[in-house]
Order: structure tokens, then sequence, then C-alpha cells
């Protein structure tokens, strides 16, 4: 199947630094990746929505001057968590359907542990 | 709205025990439904799928069937294995292959030897 991979697996960082986080699909084209936040024992809550070549699209309640987000490429998606806090400390999980679509499904990167010290 | 309803967790079996996970949803228009697992330390990855009523996915031992007329995708496994212990989700996705997938709260299963 195809994959999605992302990177950093998991990042400490200081409280106020930022990071940034990337979301490549490997073997396809994606126009299309969503960024999800899991925190624990909880299901996943969508942040946004990455659209390469525009504006993502983000769900209500989440800030977009503190969470950016960029899709450079039909490949890749990165998330940039600015100014870091303890209270952003989560698991950061990106996903895409391929372009080619038709087969109705999303292919999920392994998730990156982000903690704010 | 889109909306999907697991069952409360978590779920601890023993080994070789039947495993029934229910979830229902609710969605405007007619939803693909997908089970996902997440083992532990890892992403998620799909289980099955079930694009139309009455279809029925399955893998690796693990089957649901799209249930119209209750509005229902429940899991099931015949005899669970201590590696089955990860956190299942139930979704939904209704109309593109880019729409977002609305997910479930997920529920946490538990083998033990």
């Amino acid at each position: 199947g195809a994959v999605v991979s992302q990177h950093p697996s998991r990042v400490i960082c200081k409280s106020g630094t930022s990071v940034k986080i990337e979301c490549r699909s490997l073997d396809f084209q994606a126009t299309t990746m969503f960024w999800y936040r899991q925190f624990p024992k909880k299901s996943l809550m969508l942040m946004a929505t990455s659209n390469e070549g525009s504006k993502a699209t983000y769900e209500q309640g989440v800030e977009k001057d503190k969470f950016l987000i960029n899709h450079a490429s039909l490949t890749l998606s990165t998330l940039t968590v600015t100014s870091a806090h303890p209270e952003d400390s989560s698991f950061y999980i990106c996903s895409a359907p391929p372009l080619a679509g038709g087969l109705n499904e999303q292919f999920f990167g392994p998730g990156t542990r982000l903690t704010v010290l | 709205g889109n909306s999907v309803t697991q069952m409360e967790g978590p779920v601890t079996l023993s080994e070789e025990a039947f495993l029934t996970i229910n979830c229902t949803y609710t969605a405007t228009g007619y939803p693909s439904l997908f089970w996902y697992v997440q083992y532990p330390g890892e992403g998620l990855q799909l289980l099955l799928k079930a694009t139309k009523a009455d279809d029925k996915g399955s893998n690796k031992g693990f089957e649901a069937t799209y249930r119209k007329e209750t509005t229902s995708f429940h899991l099931e496994k015949g005899s669970v294995q201590v590696s089955d212990s990860a956190v299942y989700f139930c979704a939904l996705r209704v109309a593109g292959a880019n729409s977002k997938l609305t997910f479930g709260k997920g529920i946490t299963l538990s083998v033990r030897p």
C-alpha cells in the first residue's frame, strides 16, 4: 500500500521555541493532506486540511497562527507549531488520500510525538 | 452532521475469546465506513472498509458488515490473539476521496494470554 512518512518521529523542545513537522507521501501524490492531534486515550482531532497551492482550512477552535501549515508540493506538507508551550505536547498525525483517488482511502503517517518542556 | 459512536472501553479479553466492538453512525449522504487500528507506539493503519450497504469488510480475521438499516458497522473476530491488543477506531467518510474522515473515540482492546 501507499506510504506516508513523518519527520521527526519524536521531538522534545523548550517552551517558546517553534517546531516543524514534515509529512511526505512517498509513492503517490496528494493535493490534500490532513493534520490530526491525538491526546492520550482520546480520539483523533482533525486540526486542519492542507491544500497544495492554497491556504489550509482550519477546524473550529484551532489557532491558525499557532499551527502554521504549508503544502509546498504534491508530496509534502509541513506543520509548524509556533511558540510551543507544554499544553501543545501531543501526538500529531498526518494523513493523505491519493490524488488518483477511487480508493476511498487515506494513508496515515506514523505520527510525531511532541514534548514541550 | 456526521458522527460515529463507539462503545465505551477499555475491553479486556482472554486469548481466543470472541470479540465484538460496536460502532454506529449518523451521516448525511451515503458514507463509506472504516475500521482503523493503532498498535502501541504506531500510527493508524486501515484494518478494513466497506463502501456500500451490505458490504462486508474483512482482514486478519476481523470482519464488519455495513448495515444501513441499523446504521452500524460492528467489528468482530472469532478468536482474538495477544497481538490484537491495540486501539480500534471506527470512522466514516462521505462523498469523495478528499473529504475528511470522521472518527469515533476509539476503544482500547487488551488481550491477555
